[in-house]
């Protein structure tokens, strides 16, 4: 079965502080990854995802995510975050081998941006 | 808005009873699925729908139903319900559902459970 895990439960940053949430998963064959943003009362909303090609993905609001298949990670960046970005951070996978499209999600990090 | 809905938004009811929680997917989204968020399990998958077939199953209670109607909207049933069914439930939708994964799920606002 596959698992997610992120490693920073709670990030406090003060605001133009650079991020990195880290996500790694655990599942040998081939993944989709996602990151999604919750901000505080609102739904999931998907910030970027990676299917295939550029492990280099960039999403919005001037996040981007890295794939690296060997570290079985897909980190989530973004050079300068403010106040705005404070929400929870969710990293999911699902693979093509499952008949539906389940995502199986970390832990979540929550970010606090400070002004 | 993501365009997908959630009725009721909260809910707070006792152990032992039965409550539906409603979704209606995107307009043209033919895939719905049901996550329960809750403090020690985080956010987990239950179940799948696609085109009022179950497509996918995952950590669902026996005491937890779903099914999709020919409208494409579905109801998620807890019955029996226990202190440790409270959490937020959410439906997400997709537009169809190949198996591929290669597909963005859109979720609603969430519906917020308490059992007393």
């Amino acid at each position: 079965a596959q698992s997610v895990s992120q490693h920073n439960h709670h990030v406090i940053l003060s605001e133009a502080a650079s991020l990195e949430l880290g996500c790694n998963y655990s599942y040998g064959g081939t993944v989709n990854l996602f990151w999604y943003v919750q901000y505080p009362g609102q739904h999931l909303q998907l910030l970027l995802k990676y299917f295939s090609g550029d492990p280099l993905v960039k999403g919005i609001k001037g996040f981007e995510a890295e794939f690296i298949k060997s570290k079985f990670s897909f980190n989530l960046r973004k050079p300068s975050v403010q106040w705005s970005d404070t929400a929870e951070y969710f990293c999911a996978v699902n693979s093509p081998n499952n008949a539906g499209n389940m995502l199986t999600f970390g832990g979540g990090t929550r970010l606090m941006v400070k002004p | 808005d993501s365009g997908v809905t959630q009725t009721p938004k909260h809910l707070i009811t006792a152990t032992g009873q039965r409550v539906t929680l409603r979704c209606s997917p995107r307009s043209g989204d033919l895939s719905v699925y049901w996550y329960q968020q809750s403090l020690d399990q985080g956010l987990q998958f239950l179940i799948q729908y696609y085109n009022g077939e179950e497509r996918a199953k995952g950590n669902i209670l026996e005491r937890f139903s779903a099914q999709q109607f020919p409208d494409l909207h579905s109801e998620l049933n807890l019955s029996s319900l226990e202190l440790g069914d409270s959490a937020l439930y959410f439906c997400a939708s997709s537009p169809v559902s190949t198996g591929g994964g290669q597909e963005t799920q859109y979720f609603g606002p969430g519906t917020r459970l308490l059992v007393l």
